[in-house]
């Protein structure tokens, strides 16, 4: 199975100011994948990073508000944009094939 | 209705007892099928797949029914460290996994 690391770990941030995570990966992955844990709740997806184009973002979710880069096949980056309360959450990133996914950590965030 | 339901728990068990898991999934073309432990400020963590024929892993055993779309989680002989949450979790082929929300165990002594 794949190692997964995130940065941060957690942070406490203001309204209005955006967060970027990082998720590295010690082996080189097709599938890269972001999500949501909000509190209490299950995850949900936000959306698939792909190298060398654009995420595939999930239904409720749109590239202004969480741009994703993805420069290779062992990196990835989440940004949470113009943050608000209601995005306090854990964000994860995950890898893997299809009929299996391993996680990251997990970033948790606080917004003020 | 939601893509995956479960149990909403919590199960609140002693040690020694066994707890059954349930979840419903409504996609038919569903075909791959999971369940995931998550401990309390961690990562989920791949439990078990599960397969039509059902399968074991020691404590656990988990089944799969595609008629009535209904998958199954086990645990006998319960221990402290099942403590957790533990997650079903559903993808078709070249589809995201959709994560049920999850059904709280807390084994007590």
């Amino acid at each position: 199975s794949a190692v997964i690391s995130q940065k941060p770990s957690r942070d406490i941030c203001q309204r209005g100011t955006s967060l970027t995570i990082q998720c590295q990966v010690d082996s080189q992955v097709t599938m890269m994948f972001w999500y949501r844990q909000q509190p209490g709740q299950s995850l949900t997806l936000i959306a698939t990073a792909n190298q060398g184009s654009e995420a595939t973002y999930e239904s409720g979710f749109v590239i202004d508000k969480f741009p994703i880069s993805r420069p290779n096949l062992t990196f990835s980056t989440l940004t949470v944009s113009n943050m608000s309360p209601e995005d306090s959450s854990i964000y994860l990133c995950s890898v893997g094939p299809y009929n299996e996914q391993f996680f990251g950590p997990g970033t948790r965030l606080t917004v003020l | 209705r939601k893509e995956v339901e479960q149990d909403p728990g919590p199960f609140n068990v002693p040690e020694g007892a066994t707890v059954a898991f349930n979840c419903t999934y409504s996609n038919s073309a569903s075909q791959s099928f999971f369940w995931y432990r998550q401990d309390c400020r961690k990562e989920p963590k791949l439990l078990m797949s599960v397969y039509s024929s059902g399968n074991e892993d020691g404590r656990f055993t988990a089944q799969l029914n595609r008629a009535s779309q209904y998958i199954s989680l086990l645990i006998r002989d319960s221990k402290l460290s099942d403590s957790a949450t533990y997650l079903c979790v559903v993808n078709s082929y070249g589809q995201n996994f959709v994560f049920g929300p999850g059904t709280r165990l807390s084994v007590l002594p």
